[in-house]
C-alpha cells in the first residue's frame, strides 16, 4: 500500500534557527499538502502544492514539490516558539481520501 | 467561509457505554466528510469517509460506526466502548477527492 515517510521524526532546535523536513512517497503524487498540528488541536493546512517543481511560500514557511513527484520539502526560516507542533505531509490516496505522513515533531528551545 | 464544528471537546466514558460524537460543517454543500483517530503522539488513522448523505465507507474494521443523516452532519458512534477506543477523534471536510482536508478541533475521548 501507499507509504509516506517523513523525516526527521522529531527535531529540537534553538529559536532563530532554520528547519528543514521532508516527505517521500512510494508512488507519484499530483498534489502535496503540508499541515501543522498544535497540541490538542486539529491539523491546519499550511501549504498546498499542485505542480512538480513548484515552490510556494507562506510567511516564513516554504514548501517544494519535488521534480520526481515522489517527494516534498518544508522549510521554516528563523524559527520561533509558536512553531512548536507536529508537521504532517499528505497526498491523494484511494478514491476519496488523503494519505498522511507519520509527522515530524518540532520543539523550539527559546 | 466554511467552518467545521466538533463536540464535545473532551469526553470521559466508562467501558461498555455508548458513544456519539457529532460534526457539522457550515458554508458549503455536499462536502466529503471524514473521521480520523489519532493515538497519543501518533499519526492520523482514517476511520470513515462519506461522499454524500447516507453513504459511508469504512477504512478499518472496528468497534465504531458512522452515519451521515444530513448533508453537513457526520456522526461517529459506538454501542459499547472498549478501552482501545481511547484517543483523539478528528472530523474533516473537503471539496472532493484529492482536495485539501480541513479539520475540526477534535474530541479527546478517554475510556475508564
Amino acid at each position: 500500500g501507499q507509504q509516506l515517510n517523513q523525516s526527521p521524526q522529531s527535531m529540537f532546535i534553538q529559536e532563530g534557527e532554520d528547519v528543514s523536513m521532508n516527505c517521500t512517497s512510494s508512488s507519484i503524487f499530483n498534489t502535496w499538502l503540508w499541515y501543522k498540528q498544535d497540541p490538542g488541536e486539529g491539523p491546519v493546512l499550511l501549504i498546498a502544492l499542485y505542480k512538480a517543481g513548484e515552490l510556494t511560500s507562506n510567511g516564513r514557511l516554504t514548501a517544494q514539490f519535488g521534480i520526481t513527484r515522489k517527494d516534498s520539502f518544508l522549510n521554516i526560516s528563523a524559527s520561533i516558539p509558536s512553531d512548536v507542533g507536529i508537521y504532517f505531509c499528505a497526498g491523494p490516496g484511494g478514491a476519496n481520501n488523503l494519505f498522511f505522513g507519520t509527522g515530524t515533531r518540532l520543539t523550539v528551545i527559546p | 467561509s466554511q467552518t467545521i464544528h466538533q463536540w464535545p471537546a473532551t469526553l470521559v466514558q466508562p467501558v461498555g457505554s455508548p458513544l456519539s460524537l457529532e460534526c457539522t460543517v457550515e458554508g458549503t454543500s455536499n462536502p466529503n466528510l471524514y473521521w480520523y483517530r489519532q493515538a497519543a503522539g501518533r499519526g492520523l488513522q482514517l476511520l470513515f469517509y462519506s461522499v454524500g448523505i447516507g453513504q459511508i465507507s469504512s477504512e478499518v474494521p472496528q468497534n465504531l460506526s458512522a452515519s451521515r443523516p444530513q448533508d453537513r452532519q457526520f456522526i461517529l458512534s459506538s454501542k459499547k466502548l472498549l478501552l482501545s477506543d481511547s484517543g483523539f477523534y478528528l472530523c474533516a471536510w473537503s471539496w472532493g477527492a484529492g482536495q485539501p482536508q480541513h479539520f475540526g478541533d477534535g474530541t479527546r475521548l478517554s475510556i475508564l
